[in-house]
């Protein structure tokens, strides 16, 4: 199957620091990426739509102020976690859809807020 | 109307066994339905996808069956083996264009 790469894998940082998780496809291009939480043993939850060189859409509920995305590229899509606290402490996923339709994962990102 | 509803919540079964996981659905618009592979601390690993033009789909041990008129599709992995145990999603889109939609996940077990 298709690649997508996610970086890094795991960040602890201090409370009220950004973070930068980056997301790539590797053997794709990719129009339109994803961004997905997920907590322990629960389903994955969807924070936005990333279309490249547009604005993302944001599901209902998720601060877009918070939680800063940006697909530069046909290939890097980027989710920055600003101001962070713990509660922001999470699995962080990153999808990538290669055309026409077939969805790609990447491994995640375990984000720790100290 | 958007929700994929899964079930069982967890699963055991022994190796060799049969696993089966269940998916239903209640809007007709949807037109994609993949599976899902996540092992702890991983991504979801894209497993098996079926469109509703077919009733089956199969693929090495993993086997897509699909009932349009029920709204139901399900997962059977045969001769179940202990490297299997993960937690399996279903999901559904209703055209390219939009999102997935999850179910709530299986987790399987597979004794020895």
């Amino acid at each position: 199957g298709a690649v997508v790469s996610q970086h890094p894998s795991w960040v602890i940082c201090k409370s009220g620091t950004s973070v930068k998780i980056e997301c790539r496809s590797l053997d794709f291009q990719a129009t339109t990426m994803f961004w997905y939480r997920q907590f322990p043993k629960q389903s994955l939850m969807l924070m936005a739509t990333s279309n490249e060189g547009s604005k993302a859409t944001y599901e209902q509920g998720v601060e877009k102020d918070k939680f800063l995305i940006n697909h530069a590229s046909l290939t890097l899509s980027t989710l920055t976690v600003t101001s962070a606290h713990p509660e922001d402490s999470s699995f962080y996923i990153c999808s990538a859809r290669r055309p026409p339709d077939t969805q790609y994962f990447g491994p995640g990102t375990r984000l720790t807020v100290l | 109307q958007q929700q994929v509803k899964q079930s069982p919540q967890s699963l055991i079964v022994q190796k060799g066994g049969i696993s089966i996981i269940n998916c239903a659905y209640e809007n007709t618009a949807f037109d994609y339905f993949p599976w899902y592979q996540q092992f702890p601390g991983k991504g979801p690993a894209l497993l098996i996808a079926i469109r509703p033009d077919v009733s089956e789909k199969k693929e090495g041990r993993f086997t897509i069956s699909f009932n349009k008129s029920a709204k139901q599709f399900s997962l059977h992995i045969m001769d179940s083996q202990p490297g299997d145990s993960a937690t399996y999603f279903c999901a559904a889109r209703a055209g390219t264009a939009s999102k997935l939609t999850f179910g709530t996940g299986t987790r399987l077990q597979v004794t020895l």
